[in-house]
């Protein structure tokens, strides 16, 4: 059972470089979601879908975006990576409104 | 916009002792959920408890429990028989029940405690 699956775990990129973190889940989730972690400043959630096609903005949106093509899957695209975008990103996946969310194992991501 | 706070930014027990991580959160909201969640060096994130703004009784999970104070906004972590495993960051985080109405999705943080155990 894989649970939620994020690639790469480790990225480099230069500065205007784009890049897109895949995330998939394989337990049939409805709910996603991306997160960044930052030092200090707990996980701030970037954007969520609540669904195949419905996605949402979270707290910290600029710069990133995603779409929900299909029920597994829901990557988050950065279109002109900046230094500030320098760090650890999350997918989370839930069955329903409220419950658990369940987490990969993360994406260290450095913008030179 | 809901907020969480944790004031610990680091806290430090003896193995076998108990010790208690503080949460609280700013709502006005009457329906959520509340979570714990541990994050070992692996940066795994993995679910330690969970509570239900509706439910009076607070919840437990062997030697995990909380002590959730609707009125007050608190929701603090009891770790019982500190174990070296035990040695992590924590999150606190709110998750709204408004989505099921329409509203937003999403875990709201709180900054961590990171919890020290020693030998």
């Amino acid at each position: 059972n894989a649970g939620v699956t994020q690639t790469p775990k480790f990225q480099v990129l230069k500065t205007g470089q784009s890049m897109t973190l895949q995330c998939a889940q394989d337990m049939n989730h409805e709910y996603m979601s991306w997160y960044r972690q930052d030092p200090g400043m707990g996980l701030r959630l970037i954007h969520y879908s609540v669904g195949a096609g419905i996605t949402d903005q979270g707290e910290v949106p600029n710069g990133y975006n995603v779409s929900r093509s299909t029920t597994e899957d829901f990557p988050l695209r950065l279109l002109s990576a900046a230094p500030s975008q320098t760090s650890v990103y999350f997918c989370a996946s839930s069955d329903r409104a409220g419950a658990e969310a369940f987490f990969g194992q993360g994406t260290r991501l450095t913008v030179v | 916009a809901q907020t969480v706070t944790q004031s610990q930014p680091e806290m430090s027990v003896q193995e076998a002792e108990t010790v208690t991580l503080s949460c609280t959160y700013d709502t006005s909201e009457s329906d959520y959920y509340l979570f714990w969640y541990k994050q070992p060096p692996s940066r795994q994130m993995i679910l330690v408890i969970r509570q239900e703004a509706y439910k009076q009784q607070n919840a437990t999970e062997n030697r995990f429990s909380v002590n959730f104070q609707k009125a007050a906004k608190s929701f603090s972590l009891k770790i019982s028989d500190s174990q070296l495993g035990d040695a992590a960051m924590y999150f606190c985080a709110y998750r709204s029940a408004f989505l099921l109405r329409g509203g937003a999705d999403g875990l709201t943080f709180g900054k961590g405690t990171h919890l020290i155990i020693q030998p």
